[in-house]
C-alpha cells in the first residue's frame, strides 16, 4: 500500500527553527508538496520538489531525497502565525496525491 | 485573479437527510475540479474529481455523488446521509495537468450529521 508517515504533533519556540519530516513508500514518484493548514482553514500551498535537494522560499524551506523516500519542511524564525497543521503530498506514478495526515505544529512564546 | 467560493462554511444535518454543497471558481477556465474529505487524524481523502463539464471521476465508493452542470461549479450531493458523512469537505481547483499541478482550496464545509 501507500503511506506517508510525518509527526501527528511538534512543539516549538517563537524565533527558533524547527524541522518537520515525511516519509514516503508510494508507486512511483512525481513530486512531493507541503501544505500549511491552519484550524478550520483551507490548506495553501507552501512547496513542491521534484529532485533532491533543498528549496528555498523565504523563512521555509524544503528538502528531498528520493532515494530514502524522505523530505523534509525547515521553519525558521518562528512566528506565532505559523502555529498550523503541515500536509505532506505526494504525487505516484498515476499522478494522484498521496497525503499524510499532517503535523500540528504549536509555536509558545 | 483566481478564486473560489465554497458554502456553507457549517452544515448540521440529521441522518437520511439530503446533501448539497455548493463550489464556484472565478477567473479561470476549465479548470481541474475537486472534492476531498478531512476527517481528524487522516490525511485528505480525494472523492471526486472532474477535469471538464459532465466528467466527474469517483475514487471512493460511497453515497456521495458530484456534478459539474457548468464549467467552473462543482456540486457534491446525497440522497441520504450518513453518520459517517460527517467531517470536513474542501473543494479544490487546479489549472494544469502533470506532476508539479498545486491545488488551490476553497474555505471548506464543516458537515455534522447527527
Amino acid at each position: 500500500g501507500q503511506n506517508i508517515d510525518q509527526p501527528t504533533e511538534m512543539t516549538a519556540t517563537e524565533g527558533a527553527i524547527v524541522q518537520i519530516n515525511c516519509t514516503y513508500q508510494t508507486s512511483g514518484f512525481n513530486g512531493l508538496f507541503w501544505y500549511q493548514q491552519h484550524a478550520g482553514e483551507a490548506p495553501t500551498f507552501l512547496s513542491y520538489n521534484v529532485l533532491d535537494g533543498l528549496e528555498e522560499k523565504g523563512r521555509f524551506s524544503s528538502f528531498l531525497s528520493r532515494s530514502k523516500g524522505y523530505s523534509y519542511l525547515l521553519l525558521k524564525e518562528l512566528q506565532m502565525k505559523d502555529s498550523a497543521s503541515y500536509l505532506c503530498a505526494v504525487r505516484d506514478s498515476n499522478y494522484q496525491l498521496i497525503w499524510g495526515a499532517g503535523t500540528k505544529l504549536i509555536i509558545k512564546p | 485573479s483566481q478564486t473560489i467560493h465554497q458554502w456553507p462554511a457549517t452544515l448540521v444535518q440529521p441522518v437520511g437527510s439530503p446533501l448539497s454543497l455548493e463550489c464556484t471558481v472565478e477567473g479561470t477556465s476549465n479548470p481541474n475540479l475537486y472534492w476531498y474529505r478531512q476527517a481528524a487524524g487522516r490525511g485528505l481523502q480525494l472523492l471526486f474529481y472532474s477535469v471538464g463539464i459532465g466528467q466527474i471521476s469517483s475514487e471512493v465508493p460511497q453515497n456521495l455523488s458530484a456534478s459539474r452542470p457548468q464549467d467552473r461549479q462543482f456540486i457534491l450531493s446525497s440522497k441520504k446521509l450518513l453518520l459517517s458523512d460527517s467531517g470536513f469537505y474542501l473543494c479544490a481547483w487546479s489549472d494544469s495537468v502533470g506532476g508539479s499541478e498545486k491545488l488551490f482550496f476553497g474555505s471548506g464545509t464543516q458537515l455534522s450529521v447527527l
